[in-house]
Protein backbone atom coordinates (compact mmCIF):
# COMPACT_ATOMS: atom_id res chain seq x y z
CA UNK A 1 0.00 0.00 0.00
CA UNK A 2 1.24 3.55 -0.68
CA UNK A 3 1.15 5.44 2.37
CA UNK A 4 3.90 8.33 4.11
CA UNK A 5 4.36 7.99 7.32
CA UNK A 6 5.67 11.55 9.67
CA UNK A 7 6.55 9.20 12.85
CA UNK A 8 6.64 12.43 15.05
CA UNK A 9 3.52 13.96 15.40
CA UNK A 10 4.93 16.95 17.71
CA UNK A 11 8.33 18.65 18.07
CA UNK A 12 9.85 21.78 20.28
CA UNK A 13 12.91 22.77 19.32
CA UNK A 14 15.04 25.39 20.86
CA UNK A 15 15.26 28.41 18.48
CA UNK A 16 18.59 28.35 16.97
CA UNK A 17 19.11 24.55 17.55
CA UNK A 18 19.21 22.58 14.46
CA UNK A 19 15.71 19.94 13.13
CA UNK A 20 15.45 16.57 11.45
CA UNK A 21 11.81 16.19 10.58
CA UNK A 22 11.09 12.43 9.97
CA UNK A 23 9.07 10.94 6.98
CA UNK A 24 9.21 7.65 5.44
CA UNK A 25 7.18 6.53 2.55
CA UNK A 26 6.15 3.30 0.56
CA UNK A 27 5.20 3.61 -2.43
CA UNK A 28 5.30 0.95 -5.28
CA UNK A 29 7.23 2.88 -8.16
CA UNK A 30 9.71 5.55 -8.62
CA UNK A 31 8.78 8.12 -5.83
CA UNK A 32 8.61 12.41 -5.94
CA UNK A 33 8.72 13.40 -2.57
CA UNK A 34 7.83 16.63 -0.98
CA UNK A 35 7.65 18.63 1.72
CA UNK A 36 4.96 21.39 2.70
CA UNK A 37 4.57 23.60 5.23
CA UNK A 38 1.47 25.25 6.47
CA UNK A 39 0.93 28.16 9.58
CA UNK A 40 -2.54 27.94 11.13
CA UNK A 41 -5.44 28.45 8.82
CA UNK A 42 -3.11 28.58 5.72
CA UNK A 43 -2.61 27.05 2.69
CA UNK A 44 0.10 24.94 1.97
CA UNK A 45 3.50 26.33 0.93
CA UNK A 46 5.97 23.91 -1.10
CA UNK A 47 9.35 23.81 1.14
CA UNK A 48 11.60 21.56 -1.88
CA UNK A 49 10.97 18.76 -3.54
CA UNK A 50 12.92 15.81 -5.22
CA UNK A 51 12.46 14.40 -8.52
CA UNK A 52 15.35 12.92 -9.41
CA UNK A 53 19.27 13.42 -9.39
CA UNK A 54 21.28 14.64 -6.54
CA UNK A 55 19.48 13.72 -3.28
CA UNK A 56 20.29 16.00 -1.06
CA UNK A 57 17.63 18.94 -2.22
CA UNK A 58 18.00 22.28 -1.21
CA UNK A 59 14.76 24.37 -0.46
CA UNK A 60 13.77 27.68 0.35
CA UNK A 61 14.07 29.27 3.88
CA UNK A 62 17.48 27.75 4.41
CA UNK A 63 15.91 23.74 4.33
CA UNK A 64 17.14 20.66 2.89
CA UNK A 65 16.08 17.15 2.77
CA UNK A 66 17.90 14.12 1.79
CA UNK A 67 16.31 11.03 -0.68
CA UNK A 68 17.82 8.01 0.64
CA UNK A 69 16.07 4.93 -1.25
CA UNK A 70 17.63 2.50 0.99
CA UNK A 71 15.68 3.37 3.63
CA UNK A 72 12.26 5.15 2.06
CA UNK A 73 13.06 8.29 3.96
CA UNK A 74 12.85 11.92 2.78
CA UNK A 75 14.20 13.91 5.84
CA UNK A 76 13.70 17.43 6.48
CA UNK A 77 16.52 19.59 8.44
CA UNK A 78 17.08 22.97 9.07
CA UNK A 79 20.70 24.26 10.72
CA UNK A 80 19.15 26.71 12.73
CA UNK A 81 15.60 26.98 13.42
CA UNK A 82 14.12 30.27 13.87
CA UNK A 83 10.63 31.32 15.71
CA UNK A 84 8.82 31.72 12.48
CA UNK A 85 9.48 27.99 11.65
CA UNK A 86 6.56 27.03 14.12
CA UNK A 87 4.21 26.00 11.89
CA UNK A 88 2.38 22.00 10.42
CA UNK A 89 5.11 20.32 8.04
CA UNK A 90 3.66 17.46 5.63
CA UNK A 91 5.56 14.78 4.12
CA UNK A 92 4.05 14.06 0.04
CA UNK A 93 4.96 11.74 -2.34
CA UNK A 94 3.32 11.60 -6.08
CA UNK A 95 3.77 9.46 -8.91
CA UNK A 96 5.32 12.23 -10.88
CA UNK A 97 2.29 12.34 -13.47
CA UNK A 98 -0.12 14.72 -14.45
CA UNK A 99 -3.35 13.99 -13.21
CA UNK A 100 -2.31 11.86 -9.85
CA UNK A 101 -2.85 13.16 -6.41
CA UNK A 102 -0.03 13.65 -3.91
CA UNK A 103 -0.42 10.99 -1.07
CA UNK A 104 0.35 12.76 2.66
CA UNK A 105 1.73 12.05 5.47
CA UNK A 106 -0.15 12.81 9.09
CA UNK A 107 2.22 15.94 9.64
CA UNK A 108 4.51 17.05 12.64
CA UNK A 109 3.64 20.27 14.38
CA UNK A 110 7.17 22.12 15.05
CA UNK A 111 7.01 24.20 18.04
CA UNK A 112 9.55 26.67 18.71
CA UNK A 113 10.87 27.38 22.18
CA UNK A 114 12.78 30.83 23.57
CA UNK B 1 5.75 31.15 -10.06
CA UNK B 2 2.28 29.49 -10.41
CA UNK B 3 -0.49 30.61 -8.14
CA UNK B 4 -4.04 28.88 -7.22
CA UNK B 5 -6.73 31.15 -5.70
CA UNK B 6 -9.71 30.04 -3.79
CA UNK B 7 -12.42 32.11 -3.26
CA UNK B 8 -14.07 32.56 -0.45
CA UNK B 9 -11.08 32.18 1.77
CA UNK B 10 -13.96 31.60 4.40
CA UNK B 11 -17.55 30.66 4.97
CA UNK B 12 -20.30 30.67 7.35
CA UNK B 13 -23.43 29.11 6.02
CA UNK B 14 -26.51 27.87 7.95
CA UNK B 15 -27.41 23.60 7.98
CA UNK B 16 -29.55 22.36 4.86
CA UNK B 17 -27.73 25.24 2.44
CA UNK B 18 -25.42 24.75 -0.54
CA UNK B 19 -22.03 26.53 -0.77
CA UNK B 20 -19.83 26.74 -3.93
CA UNK B 21 -15.89 27.08 -3.67
CA UNK B 22 -14.02 28.16 -6.57
CA UNK B 23 -10.76 27.14 -7.38
CA UNK B 24 -8.67 29.19 -10.21
CA UNK B 25 -5.24 28.69 -11.41
CA UNK B 26 -4.10 32.24 -12.67
CA UNK B 27 -1.19 32.03 -14.33
CA UNK B 28 -1.34 28.64 -15.89
CA UNK B 29 -3.88 26.12 -17.55
CA UNK B 30 -4.63 22.95 -14.83
CA UNK B 31 -5.13 19.82 -16.73
CA UNK B 32 -6.18 18.44 -13.41
CA UNK B 33 -7.42 19.97 -10.56
CA UNK B 34 -7.66 18.34 -7.15
CA UNK B 35 -9.86 18.87 -4.23
CA UNK B 36 -8.69 18.13 -0.54
CA UNK B 37 -10.49 17.82 3.16
CA UNK B 38 -8.27 18.66 5.77
CA UNK B 39 -9.90 18.25 9.81
CA UNK B 40 -8.14 20.07 12.40
CA UNK B 41 -4.88 18.96 13.54
CA UNK B 42 -5.02 16.23 10.64
CA UNK B 43 -3.36 15.44 7.41
CA UNK B 44 -5.04 16.21 3.72
CA UNK B 45 -7.35 13.70 2.78
CA UNK B 46 -7.83 13.56 -1.21
CA UNK B 47 -11.35 14.02 -2.27
CA UNK B 48 -12.06 13.99 -5.63
CA UNK B 49 -9.63 14.40 -8.90
CA UNK B 50 -11.14 16.48 -11.13
CA UNK B 51 -10.13 16.65 -15.58
CA UNK B 52 -11.00 19.47 -17.22
CA UNK B 53 -14.70 18.66 -19.31
CA UNK B 54 -14.97 15.26 -17.73
CA UNK B 55 -16.23 13.66 -14.81
CA UNK B 56 -14.51 13.82 -11.30
CA UNK B 57 -13.48 11.44 -9.55
CA UNK B 58 -14.00 10.91 -5.98
CA UNK B 59 -12.23 8.76 -3.36
CA UNK B 60 -14.00 6.41 -1.53
CA UNK B 61 -16.51 7.59 1.15
CA UNK B 62 -17.29 10.33 -0.59
CA UNK B 63 -20.68 11.31 -1.60
CA UNK B 64 -20.88 12.10 -4.96
CA UNK B 65 -24.13 13.65 -4.64
CA UNK B 66 -23.25 16.02 -1.50
CA UNK B 67 -19.88 16.91 -2.78
CA UNK B 68 -20.07 18.73 -6.72
CA UNK B 69 -17.36 19.33 -8.53
CA UNK B 70 -17.76 20.75 -11.43
CA UNK B 71 -13.94 21.47 -13.54
CA UNK B 72 -15.54 23.73 -16.36
CA UNK B 73 -12.33 24.97 -17.62
CA UNK B 74 -8.67 24.94 -17.47
CA UNK B 75 -8.07 27.35 -14.88
CA UNK B 76 -11.50 26.90 -12.95
CA UNK B 77 -12.71 23.87 -10.61
CA UNK B 78 -15.66 24.48 -8.40
CA UNK B 79 -16.55 22.25 -5.26
CA UNK B 80 -20.38 22.98 -4.07
CA UNK B 81 -20.99 21.41 -0.82
CA UNK B 82 -24.97 20.78 -1.24
CA UNK B 83 -27.51 20.65 1.60
CA UNK B 84 -24.51 21.79 4.30
CA UNK B 85 -24.58 19.62 7.64
CA UNK B 86 -22.19 20.45 10.78
CA UNK B 87 -20.04 17.29 10.25
CA UNK B 88 -19.15 19.42 6.90
CA UNK B 89 -17.56 22.29 8.29
CA UNK B 90 -13.47 21.60 7.79
CA UNK B 91 -11.06 23.28 5.58
CA UNK B 92 -10.66 22.30 1.55
CA UNK B 93 -7.78 23.22 -0.04
CA UNK B 94 -7.61 22.63 -3.80
CA UNK B 95 -4.62 22.33 -5.71
CA UNK B 96 -3.92 22.54 -9.59
CA UNK B 97 -1.77 20.42 -11.77
CA UNK B 98 -0.42 22.44 -15.31
CA UNK B 99 -1.16 21.15 -18.70
CA UNK B 100 2.38 20.34 -19.91
CA UNK B 101 6.26 20.28 -18.80
CA UNK B 102 8.60 18.13 -17.18
CA UNK B 103 8.43 17.52 -13.40
CA UNK B 104 5.38 16.65 -11.86
CA UNK B 105 4.05 19.88 -9.80
CA UNK B 106 1.16 20.36 -7.80
CA UNK B 107 0.10 24.01 -6.66
CA UNK B 108 -2.54 24.53 -3.56
CA UNK B 109 -4.62 27.21 -3.36
CA UNK B 110 -4.65 29.08 0.29
CA UNK B 111 -7.83 26.74 1.01
CA UNK B 112 -11.42 27.53 2.67
CA UNK B 113 -13.16 27.18 5.83
CA UNK B 114 -16.28 26.10 6.06
CA UNK B 115 -17.87 26.39 9.04
CA UNK B 116 -22.13 25.28 9.47
CA UNK B 117 -24.07 26.54 11.98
Amino acid sequence: AQSVTQPDIHITVSEGASLELRCNYSYGATPYLFWYVQSPGQGLQLLLKYFSGDTLVQGIKGFEAEFKRSQSSFNLRKPSVHWSDAAEYFCAVGAGQAGTALIFGKGTTLSVSS
Amino acid sequence: GAVVSQHPSRVICKSGTSVKIECRSLDFQATTMFWYRQFPKQSLMLMATSNEGSKATYEQGVEKDKFLINHASLTLSTLTVTSAHPEDSSFYICSASPRAGAGYEQYFGPGTRLTVT
